[in-house]
């Protein structure tokens, strides 16, 4: 199976600032690399995905980017703002797994 | 997207007793995904439900346990058996749609 590893777990920033959270996994069959996150109280929700023929993608404040050959992809969040405080989930698979090996999460605080 | 409701939405239940969730999906789906979240930690997968089909699990979980039913393409229930304090969790229900998971609001459990 998949060994996800994501770092920090824990990631306080001042407004305005950036912000990078980085995951490594194992398995070299992995095709989709999404970014989840998580509101205090709420249901995980994708924010941004890349797939493994794309080395970086962005959308307004945040963007992803893969390195396949070090097997580790990476989430920033630009010009930081108190709503991005949540906690950020990265969950590698390949096409043929039908479920999910998430990170263990990176608890992102932004401070006012 | 997909739209996916749970119910209850948070239950507090005594040692020994069981507890049905039930999740909807908006539309008919091949998989559904049960999860749970310890306070605190990753998402973990229990189990992924098939209709018409026995559910597949995970290693730590047995049937036992956490009885699954998918009696169609929409639904599908899970049970948490005999319950312990350890079983204090949230559960969610996932389904996948284009690589995405998306998942149920979750149902908050504690047990005393």
């Amino acid at each position: 199976g998949e060994n996800v590893e994501q770092h920090p777990s824990t990631l306080s920033v001042q407004e305005g600032d950036s912000a990078v959270i980085k995951c490594t996994y194992s398995d070299s069959a992995s095709n989709y690399f999404p970014w989840y996150k998580q509101e205090l109280g709420k249901r995980p929700q994708l924010i941004i995905d890349i797939r493994s023929n794309v080395g970086e993608k962005k959308d307004q404040r945040i963007a992803v980017t893969l390195n396949k050959t070090a097997k580790h992809f990476s989430l920033h969040i630009t010009e930081t703002q108190p709503e991005d405080s949540a906690v950020y989930f990265c969950a590698p698979h390949s096409g043929s797994a039908r479920q999910l090996t998430f990170g263990s999460g990176t608890q992102l605080t932004v401070l006012p | 997207s997909a739209v996916i409701s749970q119910k209850p939405s948070r239950d507090i239940c005594q040692r020994g007793t069981s507890l049905t969730i039930q999740c909807q999906v908006d539309s008919q789906v091949t998989m559904m995904f049960w999860y749970r979240q310890q306070p605190g930690q990753s998402l973990t997968l229990i189990a992924t439900a098939n209709q018409g089909s026995e559910a597949t699990y995970e290693s730590g979980f047995v049937i036992d346990k956490f009885p699954i039913s998918r009696p169609n393409l929409t639904f599908s229930t899970l049970t948490v058996s005999n319950m312990s304090p350890e079983d204090s969790s949230i559960y969610l229900c996932s389904v996948e749609r284009s690589d995405t998971q998306y998942f149920g609001p979750g149902t908050r459990l504690t047990v005393l």
